[in-house]
């Protein structure tokens, strides 16, 4: 087991540019979170998949942000025609189990800056 | 919805010494309370939570943290702090159903030799 991997470590792109990133769970956990984190601040949840499904989207992921999770194992976060304030750390999570209240294991995230 | 607050932005202690890290949360129902560690360059680590039972629970790394209803608090302690301690440290309410886990806005510690 090798924890909870995203690919890539930091991304700088051009304002107006889209972005993806991936996110490698623990194999064997059901569920996958996407947090962003701003400096200064805590984590902030952005969506959650129970398997493939996505379950709940909160009100910070503007159209211009999607996430996938095809076959229940990696995801991809995909922000489309990026802007200053997307500029963040991106968090991804996976846990064993139907709750939140069970143990999210974080991975080291991705920097994102949008020049 | 459920929120956090953790007082002190930013606490530096010399190495030794006794640690507090203060949390407040606002729930309604009975919380699930977390604390997070997050050291440079790493990804956050469970310290240790609490669901139901003994309000005073012990983590990872002897930390232990007391929850109390009353106060609506759920602050973290150590009794003697390593120089490896030095992170930020988050505190965390979900109502263990829902996407609703929210974290506070962490707490910088420092260590002094």
């Amino acid at each position: 087991d090798t924890g909870v991997s995203q690919d890539p470590r930091h991304k700088i792109t051009k304002r107006g540019q889209n972005v993806t990133f991936r996110c490698d769970p623990i194999s064997e956990h059901n569920r996958l979170y996407w947090y962003r984190q701003t400096l200064g601040q805590g984590p902030e949840f952005l969506t959650y998949f129970q398997n493939e499904a996505q379950l709940e989207k909160s009100r910070l992921l503007s159209d211009r942000f999607s996430a996938e999770r095809p076959k229940g194992s990696f995801s991809t976060l995909e922000i489309q025609r990026t802007e200053q304030g997307d500029s963040a750390m991106y968090l991804c999570a996976s846990s064993l189990g139907q709750a939140s209240y069970n143990e999210q294991f974080f991975g080291p995230g991705t920097r994102l800056t949008v020049l | 919805a459920q929120s956090v607050t953790q007082p002190d932005i930013h606490i530096t202690v010399s190495e030794g010494a006794s640690l507090e890290l203060r949390c407040n949360y606002s729930y309604g129902a009975t919380p699930y309370l977390f604390w997070y560690v997050q050291s440079p360059g790493q990804g956050l680590q469970l310290l240790l939570k609490y669901f139901s039972g003994d309000t005073l629970v012990q983590g990872i790394k002897g930390f232990e943290a007391e929850f109390k209803r009353s106060q609506s608090s759920f602050n973290l302690r150590k009794p003697s702090v390593h120089w490896s301690d030095a992170a930020e440290y988050f505190c965390a309410v979900g109502d263990g159903y829902g996407q609703n886990f929210v974290f506070g806005p962490g707490t910088r510690l420092s260590v002094l030799p």
